[in-house]
C-alpha cells in the first residue's frame, strides 16, 4: 500500500509570505506527527494528533505555526510570515494508535525562506 | 530539557571494525527506547526498539536503566550501514516522541 506522502517535496518562499505543507498518512493511522529537521539540530518535534482528540501542540515553535488534520487523516501544517530560520526538513509520520514507537515517515517537505 | 542526547554528531569507523553508537536518556518512569535510520536519499525508518530485544541487519540495542543509556552495537560494521542514526524515546501510551540530534556513521572501506 501507499506510504506517507508529502507535498510539496520542495519549497522555496519569501520571508514574510505563509506556507502550507500537506501530509498524507497511511489509511487506518490515527495518529499523526510533523517534526522539523534541522541541520545540526535532530529531529525537533512539533505537533501530534491522536483520532479525534485534541492535538498536542507543545512543540510549536510560535504562534506562526499552527496545524489541523481534517476528517482525521490529511494533515495541513501552516507557517505565517515565514521567517529565514524556518528553512529546514519538515517531516510527517503515521501510526497505529498506541504505537507510538512504529513511525512511518513520508520524504519530507524541504522549505527554503529566502 | 533534553531527553535524549546522542554526543556523537560524526562517526568514522572501518569495515569490519566494532561500531557503537552512544545514546543516553533523561526520564524517571519507564520509556520505550528505539532506535531509528535514515540512509542516503531514503526515508527515515524504524530500526529495532528494545521491548523487541532483536537484531536487525547485525544491530543490537540494549536498555541500561542504570546507566540510562541505551547504546547501539555492531561487531563488524558494512559499508552500506554509512547512514544517519537518530535514538528516541516515547513515555508510553502514544504521547509525545523525543529524538536525539542524531549520528552520521560513515563506515570506511
Amino acid at each position: 500500500g501507499a506510504g506517507v506522502s508529502q507535498s510539496p517535496s520542495n519549497k522555496v518562499t519569501e520571508k514574510g509570505k505563509d506556507v502550507e505543507l500537506r501530509c498524507d498518512p497511511i489509511s487506518g493511522h490515527t495518529a499523526l506527527y510533523w517534526y522539523r529537521q534541522s541541520l545540526g539540530q535532530g529531529l525537533e518535534f512539533l505537533i501530534y494528533f491522536q483520532g479525534n482528540s485534541a492535538p498536542d501542540k507543545s512543540g510549536l515553535p510560535s504562534d506562526r505555526f499552527s496545524a489541523e488534520r481534517t476528517g482525521g487523516s490529511v494533515s495541513t501544517l501552516t507557517i505565517q510570515r515565514t521567517q529565514q530560520e524556518d528553512s529546514a526538513v519538515y517531516l510527517c509520520a503515521s501510526s497505529l494508535r498506541g504505537q507510538a514507537g512504529e513511525q512511518y515517515f513520508g520524504p519530507g517537505t524541504r522549505l527554503t525562506v529566502t | 530539557a533534553q531527553r535524549v542526547t546522542q554526543p556523537e554528531k560524526l562517526l568514522s569507523v572501518f569495515k569490519g571494525a566494532p561500531v557503537e553508537l552512544k545514546c543516553n536518556y533523561s526520564y524517571s518512569g519507564s520509556p520505550e527506547l528505539f532506535w531509528y535510520v535514515q540512509y542516503s536519499r531514503q526515508r527515515l525508518q524504524l530500526l529495532l526498539r528494545h521491548i523487541s530485544r532483536e537484531s536487525i541487519k547485525g544491530f543490537t540495542a540494549d536498555l541500561n536503566k542504570g546507566e540510562t543509556s541505551f547504546h547501539l552495537k555492531k561487531p563488524f560494521a558494512q559499508e552500506e550501514d554509512s547512514a544517519m542514526y537518530y535514538c528516541a524515546l516515547t513515555e508510553g501510551a502514544g504521547n509525545q516522541f523525543y529524538f536525539g540530534t542524531g549520528t552520521s556513521l560513515t563506515v570506511i572501506p
